[in-house]
């Protein structure tokens, strides 16, 4: 079955200071990872995706199939990246699956 | 990217009535999406909905809880039925295709059920 996890409910570091957010999936085949982002009073979007090797605001996220793992890393957190953070699998042409999110909260 | 209107933004209900919440998308998408967000929860799946065929519904969502319209490629409507305060949750519309990986959300419909 597919399940995502992120261990951590609350985040909470400095303006300036180095920030990774955990997420762990199981899955047997090949998924597609994904990192969403909902600020506050916005819609849910989407940060980053691990296909496109991008960097978004900052963060980065690389897809580890050894540790089943796709953690999300900033190495300079500002204050505008307090929000909730998804973690999420999709297999191509099916539903996504969410993980529980993690707030991240970035303190002055 | 695709662009979705959602409706009600928000709405406080009495226990035993419905809600029908309404999902309009700026362009045609083949497969839309119906989560639940109870408080402090994450995203779950209700049922997936795709135009022409019946809705494909999650383990634990049942259609006459949930009754969903797809009458067309660009519209999809969530009702909420016989309504009890467990109902009471964020309620949001996704699309995807299988030519675009990522999904696109609506704000989201916050219900409380008194």
């Amino acid at each position: 079955a597919q399940r995502v996890t992120q261990p951590e409910k609350l985040l909470s570091v400095f303006k300036g200071a180095p920030v990774e957010l955990k997420c762990n999936y199981s899955y047997s085949g090949s998924p597609e990872l994904f990192w969403y982002v909902q600020y506050s009073r916005q819609r849910l979007q989407l940060l980053l995706r691990h296909i496109s090797r991008e960097s978004i605001k900052g963060f980065t996220a690389d897809l580890n199939k050894g540790e089943t793992s796709f953690h999300l890393k900033k190495p300079f957190a500002q204050e505008e990246d307090s929000a909730m953070y998804y973690c999420a699998l999709r297999s191509y042409g099916q539903n996504f699956v969410f993980g529980p999110g993690t707030r991240l909260s970035v303190l002055p | 990217s695709a662009v979705i209107s959602q409706k009600p933004s928000r709405d406080i209900c009495q226990r035993g009535t419905s809600l029908t919440i309404q999902c309009q998308v700026d362009s045609q998408v083949t497969m839309m999406f119906w989560y639940r967000q109870q408080p402090g929860q994450s995203l779950t799946l209700i049922a997936t909905a795709n135009q022409g065929s019946e809705a494909t519904y999650e383990s634990g969502f049942v259609i006459d809880k949930f009754p969903i319209s797809r009458p067309n490629l660009t519209f999809s409507t969530l009702t909420v039925s016989n309504m009890s305060p467990e109902d009471s949750s964020i309620y949001l519309c996704s699309v995807g295709s299988g030519w675009t990986p990522e999904a696109f959300f609506g704000q989201g419909t916050r219900l409380t059920v008194v």
